[in-house]
C-alpha cells in the first residue's frame, strides 16, 4: 500500500464551480500537509500547507486536514480556467516527503 | 524571484549512453532533492542532500544512478548506462532544513529525459 493515495482523475468542471480534491494516507506520524500545483511541463509549486488537523483558508483555496480519518482535502471556490493544472498532495515526517500521484483538473470556461 | 535552475530541459539519448543532469539550487537553501516523475508512479524520491552531504539515496538504482553535490551551487544526477525505463521527468528541488522552521520545497522546471 502506498503511503499516500490520490485519485488521478481527470476532473473536469465548469468555470465558477467548487472543486474538491482529496488524499488519504496511512502514516499517522505525518506532521505537515501540503498541496502543490503543477502546470503542464513545469515543476510543482507549493500552494498551501497545514499543520495538524483543521482548516486553512487562502483566498479561493481552503485546505482541510482530518488526522483521525487520515484524510486531507483542498477546496477551490469560484474555479477559474487558470486553475487548470495537476494538484498533488504531499505530507512529511521529518525531511521525508511523500507525494500523491496528482489529480488532473480542467476548468472549462 | 529565486528559482531552482535545471539543465538541460530536454534530453534524448540512446540506450547505453551516459546522461548527466544538473541543478542549481536556490542560494541559501541547504537541502537538495532529486525526484523522478512518471505517469504511473508519480513523484519518486531518488536522493537528497543536506549541507551537501548525501542523506538518503535509497530510492536510486545504485548500479546505474549516482548523485553528487560538488559544491553548494551545483547538484548532479548521472545515469550510466541509461535504459529506456529511465525515461521520465527528473526534478530537482531545494529547501531549508525543517528543523529551522521552514518547509516545503521549490522545484525546478525539470529535465525531460527520453532514452531510445
Amino acid at each position: 500500500q502506498k503511503e499516500v493515495e490520490q485519485d488521478p482523475g481527470p476532473l473536469s468542471v465548469p468555470e465558477g464551480a467548487i472543486v474538491s480534491l482529496n488524499c488519504t494516507y496511512s502514516n499517522s506520524a505525518f506532521q505537515y500537509f501540503m498541496w502543490y500545483r503543477q502546470y503542464s511541463r513545469k515543476g510543482p509549486e507549493l500552494l498551501m500547507y497545514t499543520y495538524s488537523s483543521g482548516n486553512k483558508e487562502d483566498g479561493r483555496f481552503t485546505a482541510q486536514v482530518d488526522k483521525s480519518s487520515k484524510y486531507i482535502s483542498l477546496f477551490i471556490r469560484d474555479s477559474q480556467p487558470s486553475d487548470s493544472a495537476t494538484y498533488l498532495c504531499a505530507m512529511n515526517t521529518g525531511n521525508q516527503f511523500y507525494f500523491g500521484t496528482g489529480t488532473s483538473l480542467t476548468v472549462i470556461p | 524571484d529565486a528559482r531552482v535552475t535545471q539543465t538541460p530541459r530536454h534530453k534524448v539519448t540512446e540506450m547505453g549512453q551516459e546522461v548527466t543532469m544538473r541543478c542549481q539550487p536556490i542560494l541559501g537553501h541547504n537541502t537538495v532533492f532529486w525526484y523522478r516523475q512518471t505517469m504511473m508512479q508519480g513523484l519518486e524520491l531518488l536522493a537528497y542532500f543536506r549541507n551537501r552531504a548525501p542523506l538518503d539515496d535509497s530510492g536510486m538504482p545504485k548500479d546505474r544512478f549516482s548523485a553528487e553535490m560538488p559544491d553548494a551551487t551545483l547538484a548532479t544526477l548521472k545515469i550510466q548506462p541509461s535504459e529506456p525505463r529511465d525515461s521520465a521527468v527528473y526534478f530537482c528541488a531545494s529547501g531549508l532544513d525543517l528543523r529551522t522552521g521552514a518547509f516545503g520545497y521549490t522545484f525546478g522546471s525539470g529535465t525531460r529525459l527520453t532514452v531510445v
